[in-house]
């Protein structure tokens, strides 16, 4: 059973789209995440919920908008889809008291 | 920002130790070493952490130095699916996010 699960994993999709990454996590964890990884690896925390509310709001700009349904699952949402949106995107999940962070094994999104 | 400093790679024979150092010199004294991994196509994977004492798990090892401005992660016995990029990270408390710095890439070669 996977602890993290990301949907989709490939996301290829032009300019201006509307585009939606799933997050689910089976691990009864309190706390999600999203980061991104850019084209030089390098990993950047954009979002961060704790029991539904957002309580990390890193620089990202507003075409960005998490949706957290329940505390199992962080969706998403990119409005008006960018080239520079081209990355990697994790989800992440870990319980507050706990100390290890489990992540999902990314969605590659690739603007055109 | 990263709060620490690795080399950009290393190399280590199949079956010897791989020791991957890591300094943090200006850790404060409630944060955490924590290292992770990324293998290629995969997402980040925890490995161990620590606050001052040595630590040992199924995967590594942690030595902290007593200063505790740096710290070496040690895989007693290096196979080639531990090829990956290894993260140090200093974190301040358990819920705080990780930042992650460019890593380590270490190559285990046959």
């Amino acid at each position: 059973d996977t602890a993290v699960s990301q949907t989709p994993k490939y996301l290829v999709t032009q300019m201006g789209n509307d585009k939606s990454i799933k997050c689910e996590q089976n691990l009864g964890h309190d706390t999600m995440y999203w980061y991104k990884q850019d084209s030089k690896k390098f990993l950047k925390i954009m979002f961060s919920y704790n029991n539904k509310e957002l309580i990390i709001n890193e620089t990202v700009p507003n075409r960005f908008s998490p949706k957290s349904p329940d505390k199992a699952h962080l969706n998403l949402h990119i409005n008006s889809l960018e080239l520079g949106d081209s990355a990697v995107y994790f989800c992440a999940s870990s319980l507050v008291r706990n100390t290890e962070a489990f992540f999902g094994q990314g969605t590659r999104l690739t603007v055109v | 920002d990263a709060k620490t400093t690795q080399p950009t790679s290393m190399d280590c024979a199949e079956g010897r130790a791989a020791n991957l150092p890591c300094n943090h010199s200006t850790i404060s004294g409630n944060e955490y070493v924590y290292w992770y991994r990324q293998i290629h196509s995969q997402g980040p994977q925890y490995i161990i952490h620590g606050l001052k004492n040595n630590e040992t798990n199924e995967m590594a090892s942690l030595i902290i130095t007593e200063d505790r401005k740096s710290s070496t992660l040690i895989l007693p016995h290096a196979t080639l699916r531990d090829t990956a990029v290894y993260y140090c990270i200093v974190r301040v408390g358990r819920n705080t996010p990780l930042v992650f710095g460019k890593g380590t890439r270490l190559s285990v070669i046959a």
